[in-house]
Protein backbone atom coordinates (compact mmCIF):
# COMPACT_ATOMS: atom_id res chain seq x y z
CA UNK A 1 0.00 0.00 0.00
CA UNK A 2 0.99 3.54 -0.09
CA UNK A 3 3.50 5.23 2.70
CA UNK A 4 5.49 7.52 3.41
CA UNK A 5 9.05 7.38 5.07
CA UNK A 6 10.70 10.68 6.91
CA UNK A 7 13.55 11.17 8.83
CA UNK A 8 13.95 10.17 12.44
CA UNK A 9 13.96 13.14 14.76
CA UNK A 10 14.19 15.10 16.80
CA UNK A 11 16.11 17.45 15.11
CA UNK A 12 17.91 20.32 16.65
CA UNK A 13 19.44 23.03 14.90
CA UNK A 14 20.85 26.92 16.07
CA UNK A 15 19.20 29.82 14.51
CA UNK A 16 20.10 30.42 11.03
CA UNK A 17 20.96 26.74 10.13
CA UNK A 18 20.10 25.14 6.94
CA UNK A 19 17.23 22.38 7.57
CA UNK A 20 16.75 19.30 5.45
CA UNK A 21 14.03 16.95 6.45
CA UNK A 22 14.25 13.83 3.92
CA UNK A 23 10.78 12.50 2.88
CA UNK A 24 10.32 9.64 0.60
CA UNK A 25 7.19 7.82 -0.31
CA UNK A 26 5.72 4.58 -1.89
CA UNK A 27 2.84 4.71 -4.30
CA UNK A 28 0.63 3.61 -6.77
CA UNK A 29 -0.34 6.16 -9.61
CA UNK A 30 1.23 9.61 -9.15
CA UNK A 31 0.41 10.91 -5.81
CA UNK A 32 0.26 14.62 -4.02
CA UNK A 33 2.69 15.22 -2.09
CA UNK A 34 2.39 17.48 1.02
CA UNK A 35 3.94 19.05 3.85
CA UNK A 36 1.94 20.02 7.06
CA UNK A 37 3.47 21.64 10.29
CA UNK A 38 1.96 21.25 13.78
CA UNK A 39 3.31 23.70 16.25
CA UNK A 40 2.70 22.83 20.26
CA UNK A 41 -0.78 22.60 20.98
CA UNK A 42 -2.24 23.21 17.49
CA UNK A 43 -3.60 21.11 14.79
CA UNK A 44 -1.72 20.67 11.47
CA UNK A 45 -1.57 23.01 8.99
CA UNK A 46 -0.16 22.90 5.41
CA UNK A 47 2.93 24.20 4.77
CA UNK A 48 3.32 23.54 1.46
CA UNK A 49 2.19 20.66 -1.78
CA UNK A 50 3.20 19.51 -5.19
CA UNK A 51 0.85 18.18 -7.72
CA UNK A 52 3.60 16.94 -10.16
CA UNK A 53 6.59 15.63 -10.92
CA UNK A 54 9.80 17.92 -10.71
CA UNK A 55 7.06 20.70 -9.29
CA UNK A 56 8.20 22.87 -6.40
CA UNK A 57 6.37 23.87 -3.34
CA UNK A 58 7.29 26.88 -1.46
CA UNK A 59 5.93 28.79 1.78
CA UNK A 60 7.59 30.81 4.81
CA UNK A 61 11.27 30.09 3.36
CA UNK A 62 10.44 26.45 3.33
CA UNK A 63 10.72 24.55 -0.69
CA UNK A 64 10.29 20.92 -1.50
CA UNK A 65 10.93 19.37 -5.05
CA UNK A 66 8.67 16.59 -5.95
CA UNK A 67 11.10 14.17 -7.44
CA UNK A 68 9.81 11.30 -9.28
CA UNK A 69 13.21 9.43 -10.39
CA UNK A 70 13.64 8.97 -6.86
CA UNK A 71 10.50 8.99 -5.12
CA UNK A 72 11.30 11.77 -2.74
CA UNK A 73 9.95 15.47 -1.39
CA UNK A 74 12.33 16.67 0.80
CA UNK A 75 12.15 19.59 3.17
CA UNK A 76 14.43 22.37 2.87
CA UNK A 77 14.71 25.97 4.50
CA UNK A 78 18.13 27.96 3.93
CA UNK A 79 17.74 29.84 7.73
CA UNK A 80 15.60 28.67 10.43
CA UNK A 81 14.33 30.48 13.19
CA UNK A 82 12.95 30.06 16.44
CA UNK A 83 9.30 30.17 15.39
CA UNK A 84 9.70 27.28 13.38
CA UNK A 85 9.94 24.86 16.19
CA UNK A 86 7.58 22.57 15.12
CA UNK A 87 6.37 18.84 14.08
CA UNK A 88 6.69 18.55 10.39
CA UNK A 89 4.41 15.58 8.41
CA UNK A 90 5.27 14.50 4.73
CA UNK A 91 1.86 13.08 3.18
CA UNK A 92 1.04 11.95 0.25
CA UNK A 93 -2.70 11.67 -1.67
CA UNK A 94 -3.36 9.12 -4.74
CA UNK A 95 -5.23 10.06 -7.51
CA UNK A 96 -8.12 7.26 -8.78
CA UNK A 97 -10.52 8.11 -5.99
CA UNK A 98 -8.66 7.98 -2.97
CA UNK A 99 -10.07 10.58 -0.70
CA UNK A 100 -7.33 9.70 2.28
CA UNK A 101 -4.05 11.38 3.02
CA UNK A 102 -1.41 8.77 4.36
CA UNK A 103 1.18 10.79 6.75
CA UNK A 104 4.73 9.97 7.65
CA UNK A 105 5.37 9.80 11.40
CA UNK A 106 6.48 13.42 11.87
CA UNK A 107 9.49 14.85 12.87
CA UNK A 108 9.97 17.27 15.58
CA UNK A 109 12.55 20.07 14.95
CA UNK A 110 14.01 22.03 17.81
CA UNK A 111 15.36 25.41 16.83
CA UNK A 112 17.45 27.23 19.68
CA UNK A 113 18.77 30.98 19.56
CA UNK B 1 -8.77 29.81 8.98
CA UNK B 2 -11.07 26.87 8.38
CA UNK B 3 -14.56 26.79 10.66
CA UNK B 4 -13.98 23.60 12.46
CA UNK B 5 -14.85 22.81 15.79
CA UNK B 6 -13.79 19.37 18.15
CA UNK B 7 -15.86 19.10 21.37
CA UNK B 8 -14.70 18.30 24.01
CA UNK B 9 -11.05 19.65 23.49
CA UNK B 10 -9.78 17.14 26.73
CA UNK B 11 -11.51 13.82 28.43
CA UNK B 12 -10.41 11.64 31.50
CA UNK B 13 -12.55 8.43 30.97
CA UNK B 14 -12.62 5.04 32.80
CA UNK B 15 -11.91 1.78 30.92
CA UNK B 16 -15.43 0.36 29.20
CA UNK B 17 -17.15 3.43 29.22
CA UNK B 18 -18.62 5.03 26.33
CA UNK B 19 -17.31 8.16 24.81
CA UNK B 20 -17.96 10.60 21.98
CA UNK B 21 -16.27 13.14 20.28
CA UNK B 22 -18.13 15.67 17.54
CA UNK B 23 -16.64 17.67 14.93
CA UNK B 24 -18.10 20.07 13.75
CA UNK B 25 -18.02 22.44 10.41
CA UNK B 26 -18.91 25.67 9.07
CA UNK B 27 -17.44 25.31 5.40
CA UNK B 28 -20.00 22.35 4.24
CA UNK B 29 -17.20 20.66 3.02
CA UNK B 30 -18.13 17.16 1.64
CA UNK B 31 -15.61 14.77 3.26
CA UNK B 32 -14.84 14.48 6.97
CA UNK B 33 -12.24 12.13 8.85
CA UNK B 34 -11.28 11.00 12.01
CA UNK B 35 -7.19 10.98 12.86
CA UNK B 36 -5.58 9.46 15.60
CA UNK B 37 -1.95 10.99 16.84
CA UNK B 38 0.53 8.96 18.58
CA UNK B 39 4.00 9.12 19.67
CA UNK B 40 6.21 7.10 17.07
CA UNK B 41 2.92 6.48 14.80
CA UNK B 42 2.15 10.17 13.28
CA UNK B 43 -1.38 10.53 12.16
CA UNK B 44 -3.37 6.98 11.21
CA UNK B 45 -6.83 7.22 9.98
CA UNK B 46 -9.83 5.95 11.82
CA UNK B 47 -12.70 6.48 9.68
CA UNK B 48 -13.68 9.28 7.14
CA UNK B 49 -17.23 10.24 5.36
CA UNK B 50 -17.77 11.56 1.73
CA UNK B 51 -21.14 12.45 2.42
CA UNK B 52 -24.11 12.40 4.97
CA UNK B 53 -24.64 9.07 5.54
CA UNK B 54 -21.63 7.71 3.93
CA UNK B 55 -18.66 6.24 5.51
CA UNK B 56 -15.54 4.22 5.54
CA UNK B 57 -13.25 2.76 7.66
CA UNK B 58 -9.58 3.77 7.74
CA UNK B 59 -6.40 1.54 8.68
CA UNK B 60 -7.42 1.55 12.48
CA UNK B 61 -10.87 1.60 12.78
CA UNK B 62 -11.02 -1.61 15.72
CA UNK B 63 -13.16 -0.38 18.62
CA UNK B 64 -14.61 2.99 16.89
CA UNK B 65 -17.56 4.02 14.75
CA UNK B 66 -18.72 7.06 13.56
CA UNK B 67 -22.22 8.57 12.49
CA UNK B 68 -22.51 11.74 10.13
CA UNK B 69 -26.79 12.92 9.83
CA UNK B 70 -25.73 16.21 8.91
CA UNK B 71 -22.54 17.99 6.54
CA UNK B 72 -21.69 19.72 9.38
CA UNK B 73 -21.14 16.99 12.24
CA UNK B 74 -19.22 13.86 12.34
CA UNK B 75 -19.44 12.18 15.65
CA UNK B 76 -16.65 9.67 16.63
CA UNK B 77 -17.67 6.54 18.91
CA UNK B 78 -15.97 4.64 20.92
CA UNK B 79 -18.45 2.50 22.41
CA UNK B 80 -15.99 0.96 25.14
CA UNK B 81 -12.64 2.65 25.59
CA UNK B 82 -9.83 0.72 26.56
CA UNK B 83 -6.30 2.25 27.53
CA UNK B 84 -4.77 1.69 24.05
CA UNK B 85 -7.31 4.32 23.16
CA UNK B 86 -5.48 7.03 24.93
CA UNK B 87 -4.07 9.48 22.55
CA UNK B 88 -5.00 12.74 20.53
CA UNK B 89 -7.55 13.05 18.15
CA UNK B 90 -7.81 15.19 15.05
CA UNK B 91 -10.72 15.88 13.27
CA UNK B 92 -9.96 17.11 9.05
CA UNK B 93 -12.18 18.65 6.29
CA UNK B 94 -11.79 18.45 2.58
CA UNK B 95 -13.68 20.45 -0.24
CA UNK B 96 -12.93 17.72 -3.24
CA UNK B 97 -11.56 14.19 -3.13
CA UNK B 98 -9.45 15.35 -5.94
CA UNK B 99 -5.39 14.39 -5.11
CA UNK B 100 -4.73 18.04 -4.80
CA UNK B 101 -7.03 18.77 -2.24
CA UNK B 102 -6.42 20.41 0.83
CA UNK B 103 -7.31 18.43 3.97
CA UNK B 104 -8.04 21.63 7.04
CA UNK B 105 -7.21 19.86 10.47
CA UNK B 106 -9.22 21.25 13.80
CA UNK B 107 -7.26 21.80 17.31
CA UNK B 108 -7.50 17.85 18.28
CA UNK B 109 -9.25 15.95 21.28
CA UNK B 110 -7.01 14.92 23.88
CA UNK B 111 -8.55 11.41 25.31
CA UNK B 112 -7.26 9.89 28.49
CA UNK B 113 -8.55 6.33 29.46
CA UNK B 114 -7.57 5.45 32.98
Amino acid sequence: GDSVTQMEGPVTLSEEAFLTINCTYTATGYPSLFWYVQYPGEGLQLLLKATKADDKGSNKGFEATYRKETTSFHLEKGSVQVSDSAVYFCALRTQGGSEKLVFGKGTKLTVNP
Amino acid sequence: DAGITQSPRHKVTETGTPVTLRCHQTENHRYMYWYRQDPGHGLRLIHYSYGVKDTDKGEVSDGYSVSRSKTEDFLLTLESATSSQTSVYFCAISESSGSTGELFFGEGSRLTVL
